[in-house]
């Protein structure tokens, strides 16, 4: 079945501690993107992907790494977790960037750092 | 800054209309979204404007107005199902979204 899979689906992580949250998309699409959502607020970018090989930064980058080695995985590190990344993390993707390309989201990773 | 607002909450009565409003301020446009989120699921998207006017699909209608940075959500013949958060997302000069904080709708039978 065609989608975006997140792995793992929740966790629980002392502070401190290195996480990689997985991300993988078998559309063939170009564009991937990380969100966190927060109560009361918006989704806000973590960083994003155009394409394979590239990435860029979003709205809140720091404490966050990704990495783009190929077109369907974007895997997003918390080199050191610290409490406020706590948060539920969305992985999407996009076939392009501009029009009417909508984006897809995957189910989400529920994170909490103790 | 950019900004995207929009009601908290809103209630409406199963088979209703409800029109769910968004303002937006942002630097450059290139696109207005609305997406529905049921609770503890991810965001699905509902439409996409990028000229004034109505886009029409089944029950739900979105209007936009790019001068007046406005765009409204209009839900017809409410349905229980229909219960969830409805967010707004504008593209930005960037090509990325911008998004609002959502609005929660509650179908009262």
């Amino acid at each position: 079945i065609a989608g975006i899979t997140q792995a793992p689906t929740s966790q629980i992580l002392a502070a401190g501690r290195r996480m990689t949250l997985r991300c993988t998309q078998d559309m063939r699409h170009n564009a991937m993107y990380w969100y966190r959502q927060d109560l009361g607020l918006g989704l806000r970018l973590i960083h994003y992907s155009n394409t394979a090989g590239t990435t860029g930064k979003g709205e809140v980058p720091d404490g966050y790494s990704v990495s783009r080695a190929n077109t369907d995985d974007f895997p997003l590190t918390l080199a050191s977790a610290v409490p406020s990344q706590t948060s539920v993390y969305f992985c999407a993707s996009s076939e392009g960037l501009a029009g009417g390309n909508e984006q897809f989201f995957g189910p989400g990773t529920r994170l909490t750092v103790l | 800054g950019q900004n995207i607002d929009q009601p908290t909450e809103m209630t409406a009565t199963e088979g209703a209309i409800v029109q769910i409003n968004c303002t937006y301020q942002t630097s450059g446009f290139n696109g207005l979204f609305w997406y529905q989120q049921h609770a503890g699921e991810a965001p699905t998207f509902l439409s996409y404007n990028v000229l004034d006017g109505l886009e029409e699909k089944g029950r739900f209608s979105s209007f936009l107005s790019r001068s007046k940075g406005y765009s409204y959500l209009l839900l017809k013949e409410l349905q229980m199902k229909d219960s969830a958060s409805y967010l707004c997302a504008v593209r930005d000069s960037n090509y990325q979204l911008i998004w609002g904080a959502g609005t929660k709708l509650i179908i009262k039978p």
